[in-house]
């Protein structure tokens, strides 16, 4: 069966430290990938989506990136932290035609 | 523009009553819907998703959706709710490809004994 893990759970970071948030996806090969955020209380907004390893596309950055240094790996980073980056993270994979499946999502405080 | 409205911030309901939650998107191309349900600090479930064929849709659960075109509509409903369903719902609209999904602002369901 197919398995998607976010790390961390949660982060408390101070403004302008960096950030690494990472996703796995187990059990298939070649997912497509995609993070996405919401803001607390609100809609959720994407940010990225991988079609294979290496290339990851911009949907609407926020002074974030991304890489997919692996197969089944996403990672989310900035180096430096803004308030308005607290939120819940939430990364996602499908293939096909499946609907895009979601993680269990890492809730980030910004202080 | 792409867009997904969820007209309903708040709904509140009384246990075994029926249930709509309404949608309405803009999408430019052939439209792939989605109805997912987030509970409290989790991640996104998902409850259907309609592509093309029979406009009403069967999902998880009990909930079903149907898809009007002429109405740009793709609400979602339940016969009988039941207290567990409390939770917020998420509408969203992609293309074929999937590569950008665009939600809804979510209606929370509130079900009261």
């Amino acid at each position: 069966a197919q398995t998607i893990h976010q790390w961390p759970v949660a982060e408390i970071k101070a403004v302008g430290s960096p950030l690494s948030l990472g996703c796995t996806i187990k059990g298939k090969s070649s997912p497509n990938l995609y993070w996405y955020w919401q803001a607390t209380g609100g809609t959720l907004q994407q940010l990225f989506y991988s079609i294979t390893v290496g290339q990851v596309e911009s949907v609407v950055q926020l002074n974030l990136s991304a890489s997919r240094p692996k197969d089944d790996q996403f990672i989310l980073s900035t180096e430096k932290l803004l308030l308005s980056h607290s939120g819940f993270y939430l990364c996602a994979w499908n293939q096909n035609n499946q609907a895009p499946l979601f993680g269990e999502g890492t809730r980030l405080s910004v202080l | 523009a792409q867009s997904v409205t969820q007209p309903d911030a708040r709904v509140t309901v009384s246990e075994g009553a029926s249930l709509q939650l309404r949608c309405k998107y803009s999408y430019s191309g052939t439209p792939y819907l989605f109805w997912y349900v987030q509970y409290p600090r989790q991640g996104l479930q998902l409850l259907l998703k309609y592509y093309s064929g029979d406009p009403v849709v069967q999902g998880v659960n009990g909930f079903e959706a149907e898809f009007i075109k002429s109405n740009s509509s793709f609400h979602l409903r339940k016969a009988s709710v039941h207290w567990s369903d409390s939770a917020v719902y998420f509408c969203a609209v992609s293309g074929a490809n999937y590569n950008v999904l665009y939600f809804g602002s979510g209606t929370k369901l509130t079900v009261e004994p």
